[in-house]
């Protein structure tokens, strides 16, 4: 069965460094895509960033990347230049291609603090 | 940009009553879902539904749960007879494809309170 991890509970940063939330994952299949979510206070689930598990380089968007070790079966989210508006809940979510429905699974979050 | 649209943002209800979430997936899109957030805790998957019939649902989503996409544009969720434990955000979704590759975008959800 799939499974995501992130062991982060909570991160600190300083305003505009770089910061890295893990995300381990387990799955059987193949084909698979790695999503990263940001949930602000307000509560909205916002996208931010896709890596497919055939992709060979590192996705990036802006000042998100994605740190891609397919044979560790990690998928870690670095922010560079990180801004008071980061300060959010982060979830690593995956979904297997050839999953029936097509769900999401997501790991248990991160909640990431940006101190000025 | 399209978006997913929830209504309402907020209900209240008592233990026992009926209620159904509402929600307006990206008009192109064709794969729609519901997820729960208790509050603090993860992002917990209920149903997918495709082609007017459910694709998977979880464990969470038993016979007190049902969805439906009455026309072609809205997606609900309805609960029969609400618990205390149904408090929650829910969350709806929609996807163009099953694929990999293809992300799901989210509501900004509704928060059920049940009293």
């Amino acid at each position: 069965a799939q499974k995501i991890t992130q062991t982060q509970p909570g991160m600190f940063v300083q305003e505009k460094e770089a910061v890295t939330l893990d995300c381990t994952y387990d799955t059987s299949d193949q084909s698979y895509g790695l999503f990263w979510y940001k949930q602000p206070s307000s509560g909205e689930m916002i996208f931010l960033i896709y890596q497919g598990s055939y992709d060979e380089q590192n996705a990036t968007e802006g000042r998100y990347s994605l740190n891609f070790q397919k044979a560790r079966k990690s998928a870690n989210l670095v922010i560079s230049a990180s801004q008071l508006g980061d300060s959010a809940m982060y979830f690593c979510a995956m979904r297997e291609v050839y999953n029936q429905g097509g769900k999401l699974i997501f790991g248990q979050g991160t909640e990431l603090s940006v101190k000025p | 940009e399209p978006e997913v649209t929830q209504t309402p943002s907020h209900q209240v209800t008592q233990m026992g009553q009926e209620v159904i979430l509402r929600c307006v997936p990206i008009s192109n899109h064709l794969y729609f879902y519901w997820y729960r957030q208790i509050l603090g805790q993860k992002v917990e998957f209920l149903v997918s539904f495709y082609n007017n019939e459910i694709s998977e649902k979880s464990e969470i989503f038993d016979d007190q749960f049902s969805v439906e996409r009455p026309d072609g544009s809205n997606f609900t969720l309805k609960i029969r007879s609400t618990k205390l434990e149904d408090s929650a955000m829910y969350f709806c979704a929609s996807s163009l494809r099953t694929g990999g590759d293809s992300p799901l975008h989210f509501g900004n959800g509704t928060r059920l309170t049940v009293t």
